[in-house]
């Protein structure tokens, strides 16, 4: 076990829908990362957050938007949701700031109908 | 957009025999770390090696880093079915600002029993 929390494991939805995945980080550690995982594109980072900012973005769509509360939990947004958009999508986290060694959970399965 | 590309995409040896996994990244790297992902289930952290150091060893794990050849190999001796799992490669390039840690799309490695 981790210690990273993703909830929730599996979700399904219909195009055009929003969604809504959870993750609560380690105990201590201050670094929430997303990425996406498919077959066709492998495991792609999209935002970083740290203590509550924005620290670094990657391929995030301007669809996707995330956010880290003081409580460190982070949520990821997905809006206007595509075919495409199925993936697992993993949440990870860290103690610093500069990635190293990340923790991550256990995923969020997303299908898109 | 990926860093790190492993070679072989996929390696099937028998229970016993030692397996050896290669990353080749474009940029100067900071670190690169080794994961592991079983199937469906988020990546575990396996090694960090810096961009100083030339090889390290953790159990049955053998990770060695040629910065002038820009890759890495990972060895797995004494291989177990329990190692069968896909690893990738992740690379932090230096940069003055906060750059995201890479994952390259693994390499799927089976051991038979």
């Amino acid at each position: 076990d981790s210690g990273v929390t993703q909830t929730p494991k599996h979700l399904i939805t219909a195009t055009g829908q929003r969604v809504t995945l959870r993750c609560s980080p380690r105990s201590g550690d201050l670094s929430v990362y997303w990425y996406q995982q498919s077959l066709d594109q492998g495991l792609q980072f999209l935002i970083q957050y740290y203590n509550g900012e924005e620290r670094a973005k990657g391929n995030i769509l301007e669809r996707f938007s995330a956010q880290q509360f003081p409580d460190l939990h982070s949520e990821l947004n997905l809006s206007s949701l595509e075919l495409g958009d199925s993936a697992l999508y993993f949440c990870a986290s860290s103690a610093g700031a500069t990635n190293e060694k990340l923790f991550f959970g256990s995923g969020t399965q997303l299908s898109v109908l | 957009s990926q860093q790190g590309e492993e070679d072989p995409q996929a390696l099937s040896i028998q229970e016993g025999e030692n397996a050896t996994m290669n990353c080749s990244y474009k940029t100067s790297i900071n670190n690169l770390q080794w994961y592991r992902q079983n199937s469906g289930r988020g990546l575990v952290h396996l090694i960090l090696i810096r961009s100083n150091e030339r090889e390290k060893h953790s159990g049955r794990l053998r990770v060695t880093l040629d910065t002038s050849k820009k890759s890495s190999s990972l060895l797995i001796t004494a291989s177990r079915a329990a190692d069968t799992a896909s690893y990738f490669c992740a690379t932090r390039s230096w940069n003055s600002g906060n750059t995201p840690l890479v994952f390259g799309k693994g390499t799927r490695l089976s051991v038979i029993a």
